[in-house]
């Protein structure tokens, strides 16, 4: 079993829409936990952390479900813009801070 | 801020060359990370740096690749007698770190990376 999992996609909805995303991690020892955005050729970039209690960030929020070992991103009002692969990050615990990625899920909104 | 910077941007090469890629990382950063990418994947880690300290390595790293961090500050990645396979983009990224919680919620500042392409 990978150490974070993410469904692929790709995700393809209209404007306006709301989208979510989950990511699943193996290690329950984890500590910490981000969404990253990468657009196509591009380095990922930090969306936003993710807080036990959940964060949001205007039309983001984040949620962290220790219990079940899932992370989720919801994006509100999807824009053209919002077009991208969403990455779930989860650090490796024990010590060693080594920020595992997932595979990355594909975002595609359309007019 | 001047970012996370690589160099090169992009490296064709042919099989069996070595290559070597320059991270210079955010200066008040004293963590540094190396990842390779392919298409349709994540970042995969290949070894990170606690300021010259190399840390740790992925044990999917064969023995062609080395890293070094000599001064504490960029950092050189080689890869020796190199293979077709190891045609990815190689990410640096850099991050504040030390003892305590705040460790483990630094982001990762990436780079924009060095294409990679073993003919």
């Amino acid at each position: 079993r990978k150490e974070v999992e993410q469904d692929p996609g790709p995700f393809n909805v209209p404007e306006g829409a709301t989208v979510a995303f989950n990511c699943t991690y193996s290690n329950s020892a984890s500590q910490s936990f981000f969404w990253y955005r990468q657009d196509c050729r591009k380095e990922p970039k930090l969306l936003m952390s993710v807080y036990s209690s959940g964060n949001e960030d205007g039309r983001f929020t984040a949620q962290l479900n220790r219990a079940s070992q899932y992370i989720s991103l919801l994006i509100r009002d999807s824009k053209l813009s919002d077009s991208a692969t969403y990455l779930c990050v989860v650090n490796k615990s024990g010590g060693s801070y080594i920020p595992t990625f997932g595979r990355g899920t594909s975002l595609i909104v359309h007019p | 801020d001047t970012g996370v910077s690589q160099d090169p941007r992009h490296k064709i090469t042919k099989r069996g060359q070595n290559v070597t890629f320059r991270c210079d990382p955010i200066s008040e950063h004293n963590r540094l990370y190396w990842y390779r990418q392919t298409l349709g994947q994540g970042p995969e880690f290949l070894t990170y740096f606690q300021n010259e300290a190399q840390l740790e390595k992925s044990r999917l790293l064969s023995d062609r690749f080395s890293a070094e961090r000599p001064k504490g500050s960029f950092s050189t990645l080689e890869i020796q007698r190199t293979e077709q396979g190891d045609s990815a983009m190689y990410l640096c990224a850099s991050s504040r770190g030390g003892p305590g919680t705040f460790s483990y919620n630094s982001p990762l500042h990436f780079g924009n990376g060095t294409r990679l392409t073993v003919t």
